[in-house]
């Protein structure tokens, strides 16, 4: 089956614009995860979606950062105002919701903030 | 603070050796453990799962122990192909809420011919 999709594979944007990213979960899944790989830093988590509840926005570095999941399904990951330090490549992943747990992510989206 | 820390950062080995990459971790509450390939520009492969009741999983020429009272987790591989140059990267999920993974920054294996 299909796995989790992210568009686009890549984007460059200016300092100071907007960027939206989107993150398609493999049919059925109910949790979807966001996270950021930066240089350095290594993968950190930033957001979590669970079905209807409300979503843990407890990674997320500052307040411009933003998610939504829209239908329990296709979610979208926001940056207002892009700092180069937002540059990195942002991961989603998907997973059922119950024993095991096991994340299955996708190929990501490679930010470069200019 | 729950950390996971990957040692070595890069191992370079030729062909035909049989290596192991280490994990180790802060907080012995873990839930379970995943083990992932990330190959350049490309996203994450899950290789490996153990439950935080399991010590052990295989897959083919691979196998993960888990060894909770020590924070340790360790990944053999045998007989090492060139096929299997990528970075490593170790992650795991604690007892909470939110069921993030928490991981560590990776170690980068090269398989030289």
């Amino acid at each position: 089956g299909a796995g989790v999709s992210q568009s686009p594979s890549n984007k460059v944007t200016e300092k100071g614009k907007d960027v939206e990213l989107r993150c398609d979960p493999i049919s059925g899944h109910t949790a979807l995860y966001w996270y950021r790989q930066s240089l350095g830093q290594g993968l950190e988590f930033l957001i979590y979606f669970q079905g209807n509840s409300a979503p843990d926005k407890s990674g997320l570095p500052s307040d411009r950062f933003s998610a939504e999941r829209t239908g329990g399904s296709v979610s979208t990951l926001t940056i207002q105002r892009t700092q180069q330090e937002d540059s990195a490549v942002y991961l989603c992943a998907s997973s059922l919701y119950g024993y095991p747990y096991e994340q299955y992510f996708g190929p990501g989206t490679r930010l470069t903030v200019t | 603070k729950q950390e996971v820390t990957q040692i070595p950062a890069a191992l370079s080995v030729p062909e035909g050796e049989n290596l192991v990459l280490n994990c180790s971790f802060t907080d012995s509450a873990i839930y379970n453990l995943q083990w992932f390939r990330q190959d350049p520009g490309k996203g994450l492969t899950s290789l490996l799962l153990i439950q935080s009741s399991q010590r052990e999983q295989t897959s083919g020429r691979l196998n993960a122990s888990l060894d909770k009272s020590s924070g340790r987790s360790t990944l053999y591989i045998a007989a090492s192909q060139p096929g299997d140059s990528a970075t490593y990267l170790c992650a795991v999920k604690y007892g909470g809420s939110n069921y993030k993974l928490t991981f560590g920054k990776g170690t980068l294996l090269t398989v030289n011919p």
